[in-house]
């Protein structure tokens, strides 16, 4: 069935290293991709997306890159911030999907001083 | 900050009674979908509203329901509550002709 995991629950990075975050999803026809970052108490925000047509995308100091042939999503944080701890969850939207975006359990960065 | 804004922010209820949360969306976005986040877990699709019907549903059962106001305001109801629904309930928005999903801060829900 469907379904979006990722590989470890918890991170931790030290401040200024960059950080990346693993995410396998299980739905070959899903063509939509999301990041979302999740500070307690907070809603998920969204942080980047791409779509199944391209393999990496850049933002602000954040970089997606999509492998098709593994089903694998990762999510790079450049110079990473004591503000970037938070949860982080990737979702998939499949092609079919009355936009429905499947969220995985997501990952907690911890940021080291 | 979203625009999406969600009411109350935390609600206690016992189980069996009735429940109506509410959203309101940024205007210009015509599509509002609801998630049920329970604690440690990614949000749960419930369901989504466009031009107020809904339009595609997750596996929740009836007792979860919606409406969408022509001013793209939306409400969650949820009939019978049960302690399993002790969870974070969000909303979100997105504007027309996009994909992107802009969440409110969601409602924390506990069940006694």
């Amino acid at each position: 069935g469907e379904s979006v995991g990722l590989h470890l629950p918890t991170l931790s990075v030290q401040e200024g290293d960059n950080s990346i975050i693993n995410c396998a999803y299980s739905n070959s026809a899903s063509d939509y991709f999301i990041w979302y970052k999740q500070e307690s108490g907070k809603g998920p925000q969204f942080i980047i997306d791409i779509r199944s047509n391209m393999d990496k995308r850049q933002g602000q100091r954040v970089t997606v890159l999509l492998n098709k042939t593994v089903k694998h999503l990762s999510l790079q944080i450049a110079a990473t911030q004591p503000g970037d701890s938070a949860v982080y969850f990737c979702a998939e939207a499949p092609l079919n999907r009355d936009d429905k975006i499947i969220f995985g359990k997501g990952t907690r960065l911890h940021i080291l001083p | 900050e979203t625009g999406v804004t969600q009411s109350p922010t935390h609600l206690i209820k016992t189980r069996g009674q009735q429940v109506t949360l509410r959203c309101s969306s940024q205007s210009g976005h015509n599509t509002v979908s609801w998630y049920q986040q329970a604690l440690g877990q990614g949000p749960q699709f419930i369901f989504q509203y466009y031009r107020e019907e809904e339009n595609g549903r997750g596996n929740f059962p009836p007792r979860f329901s919606g409406l969408q106001f022509p001013n793209y305001s939306s409400e969650l109801n949820v009939n019978a509550l049960e302690l399993d629904d002790s969870a974070l309930y969000l909303c979100a928005s997105s504007p027309i002709n996009t994909d992107t999903q802009y969440f409110g801060p969601g409602t924390r829900l506990t069940v006694l």
